[in-house]
């Protein structure tokens, strides 16, 4: 149980344009999801929270107008990297607190970003 | 402010023993994890430890000491497949959570 999945896997898109990555709790509903964002060779950094029926609460320093978070239901979250540039390029992760622990959070498989 | 400390990089051996150390200072604590993370995937969950001691299951042990900020995930009979990244994380207030850099690992035969 407590599967998390991601899609797209991989995305290479063209500057300026925009990409969205979805996040979906595939056997339990998640109330909460986090985005995270991975550098080649760093931890992870996480960029927003992610609630259902609310507004996202983004961590300092993350632009919520080019990153729009969207978490319309109990089992789908949505990150849109809106005019990206290469600079975003990374490797975005998201995860769901699980259905039965409180603290515990399930990853999902990652996307990696390519903005060329 | 918040800070996780664990090495960066360890060598060991396919068989032995190795134990990767992580220190924390944060603003709250809710317990602290320990994932492993192999290059271009995402985390996967070891371990949870909220109360003082150690946490074994199978060939992953993980220890915790609140008082002095410390934690350390041991690995038993190490297998190649042991070669991964392995992340310190600490859970703070409203479940998010603080990441240490990570530690790779790297098993030769």
């Amino acid at each position: 149980g407590a599967v998390v999945s991601q899609h797209p896997s991989r995305v290479i898109c063209k500057s300026g344009t925009s990409v969205k990555i979805e996040c979906r709790s595939l056997d339990f509903q998640a109330t909460t999801m986090f985005w995270y964002r991975q550098f080649p060779k760093q931890s992870l950094m996480l960029m927003a929270t992610s609630n259902e029926g609310s507004k996202a609460t983004y961590e300092q320093g993350v632009e919520k107008d080019k990153f729009l978070i969207n978490h319309a239901s109990l089992t789908l979250s949505t990150l849109t990297v809106t005019s990206a540039h290469p600079e975003d390029s990374s490797f975005y992760i998201c995860s769901a607190r699980g259905p039965t622990s409180d603290y515990e959070q399930y990853f999902g498989p990652g996307t990696r970003l390519t903005v060329t | 402010g918040q800070n996780i400390d664990q090495p960066t990089e360890m060598t060991a051996t396919e068989g032995a023993i190795v134990q990767i150390n992580c220190t924390y200072q944060t603003s709250g604590f809710n317990g602290l994890f320990w994932y492993q993370q192999h290059a271009g995937e995402a985390p996967t969950f070891l371990s949870y430890n909220v109360l003082d001691g150690l946490e074994e299951k199978g060939r992953f042990s993980s220890f915790l000491s609140r008082s002095k900020g410390y934690s350390y995930l041991l690995l038993k009979e190490l297998q190649m497949k042991d070669s991964a990244s392995y992340l310190c994380a600490v859970c703070i207030g409203n479940y998010q959570l603080i990441w240490g850099a990570g530690t790779k690992l790297i098993i030769k035969p």
